[in-house]
């Protein structure tokens, strides 16, 4: 089974922090996404990655920052955190360019 | 436009009823489209893919309807586990590898 796995389930962090959230995926998937999902909203793609050190901005990078080093491994940075960061956030993995993506538990920042 | 569209519901049907969500899509070069699951504070899960010529899946049914530009999931004898957000999912097209997602279509089914 396809494992993708976020390093927390739930932060609390307070406004201007840096924050990191990681995310590691298991089956040497090329391709990794950072959604963050807020009601009303939906899912809203912040940054995606289809190689090692390769970075695309999504549809609201603003705020954000990625790092990808290894292939298994991408972390969102918030370089400071404000209130309205407050959101779900969930990593997703797949490979090549028409296949089921994967999606981790999720993590629940919430920003004070 | 949206680029998908979905009718967020909320849809409330009994045990047993059939049930049918649309979705359409704003950009007819797209090549591929999903349905998936997603239950509350859980993540998203696949569902099922839509081909062209449509597919069943025991109780689910997906059909794609590329010259009005939509796709529909049918859920018949509805379960009570059914209960979720379906989330409508187009692929964009040529070698972009960017998922669209849907805001999904809430689905309760009651006793």
């Amino acid at each position: 089974d396809v494992k993708v796995t976020q390093s927390s389930r739930y932060l609390v962090k307070r406004t201007g922090e840096k924050v990191f959230l990681e995310c590691v995926q298991d089956m040497d998937h090329e391709n990794m996404f950072w959604y963050r999902q807020d009601p009303g909203l939906g899912l809203r793609l912040i940054y995606f990655s289809y190689d090692v050190k390769m970075k695309e901005k999504g549809d609201i990078p603003e705020g954000y920052s990625v790092s990808r080093e290894k292939k298994e491994r991408f972390s969102l940075i918030l370089e400071s955190a404000s209130t309205n960061q407050t959101s779900m956030y969930l990593c997703a993995s797949n490979t090549g360019i028409v296949t089921e993506a994967f999606f981790g538990q999720g993590t629940r920042l919430t920003v004070v | 436009r949206k680029e998908v569209e979905q009718d967020p519901g909320p849809f409330n049907v009994p045990e047993g009823a059939t049930v049918a969500f649309n979705c359409t899509y704003s950009n007819s070069a797209s090549q591929s489209f999903f349905w998936y699951r997603q239950d509350c504070r859980k993540e998203p899960k696949l569902l099922m893919s839509v081909y062209s010529s449509g597919n069943e899946d025991g109780r689910f049914t997906a059909q794609l309807n590329r010259a009005s530009q939509y796709i529909s999931l049918l859920i018949r004898d509805s379960k009570l586990s059914d209960s979720a957000t379906y989330l409508c999912v187009v692929k964009g097209a040529g070698n972009n590898r960017k998922l669209i997602w849907g805001l999904g279509t809430s689905l309760a089914v009651n006793p």
